[in-house]
């Protein structure tokens, strides 16, 4: 299995620039987990879906962040429009809900920086 | 989730076990006790979990006390690789996991 697949790696915007990251689940999973780590906050869950349908957004920054899972093998978070403070390295999880216990499985991240 | 608690550095000689605590005193009784590690730069990579009773893999080993309050992790042979921030979780659904600060583990050769 190829894993949970992350692009880009790395982006560069500028302030103001629309942001749209993506996210490839393991193939068979059903829940898929957005998080972001900074120095200052360490990692902490953006949202996550259930079944490609949206659970638990409190972690949201602003309405500036959205995020989407139009079908079972993909996901994307997008900021709009992005400033600074949104420079993080963002990762994304999967996970099977069902079995002993729900591990969740990480992708590279994607490490974003606003300029 | 319980809250855990764990000491922010530790150091192993290489070849030798590297046994990193775990306080979960708050842990209840449908909770699984989780660990991931992350090596710099890397996304969280989990290594084992488990609920009432020790678990080994290929990665580590983990024991539970009996009244599940604490655990400890138990890397056999440490290598330079193993360098990474460990985080003990506890969790009971498919929901966010907490990962707190974690314990900053170095392997010195």
């Amino acid at each position: 299995d190829a894993g949970v697949i992350q692009s880009p790696r790395h982006e560069v915007t500028e302030m103001g620039q629309e942001v749209t990251l993506r996210c490839k689940p393991i193939s068979g999973h059903n829940s898929l987990f957005w998080y972001r780590q900074t120095m200052m906050r360490g990692l902490e869950l953006l949202i996550y879906f259930n079944n490609n349908v949206p659970i638990d957004d409190s972690g949201m920054p602003e309405d500036r962040f959205s995020a989407k899972m139009p079908n079972a093998s993909f996901s994307t978070l997008k900021i709009q429009p992005s400033e600074p403070r949104d420079s993080a390295v963002y990762f994304c999880a999967s996970s099977l809900t069902s079995g002993k216990g729900r591990v969740q499985y990480f992708g590279a991240g994607t490490r974003l920086s606003v300029l | 989730d319980a809250k855990t608690t764990q000491p922010p550095s530790m150091d192993c000689a290489e070849g030798r076990a590297a046994n990193l605590p775990c306080n979960h005193s708050t842990i209840s009784g449908n909770e699984y006790v989780y660990w991931y590690r992350q090596i710099h730069s890397q996304g969280p990579q989990y290594i084992i979990h488990g609920l009432k009773n020790n678990e080994t893999n290929e990665m580590a080993s983990l024991i539970i006390t009996e009244d599940r309050k604490s655990s400890t992790l138990i890397l056999p042979h440490a290598t330079l690789r193993d360098t990474a921030v460990y985080y003990c979780i506890g969790k009971t659904g498919a929901n966010n996991l907490f990962f707190g600060t974690g314990t900053r583990l170095t392997v010195i050769p």
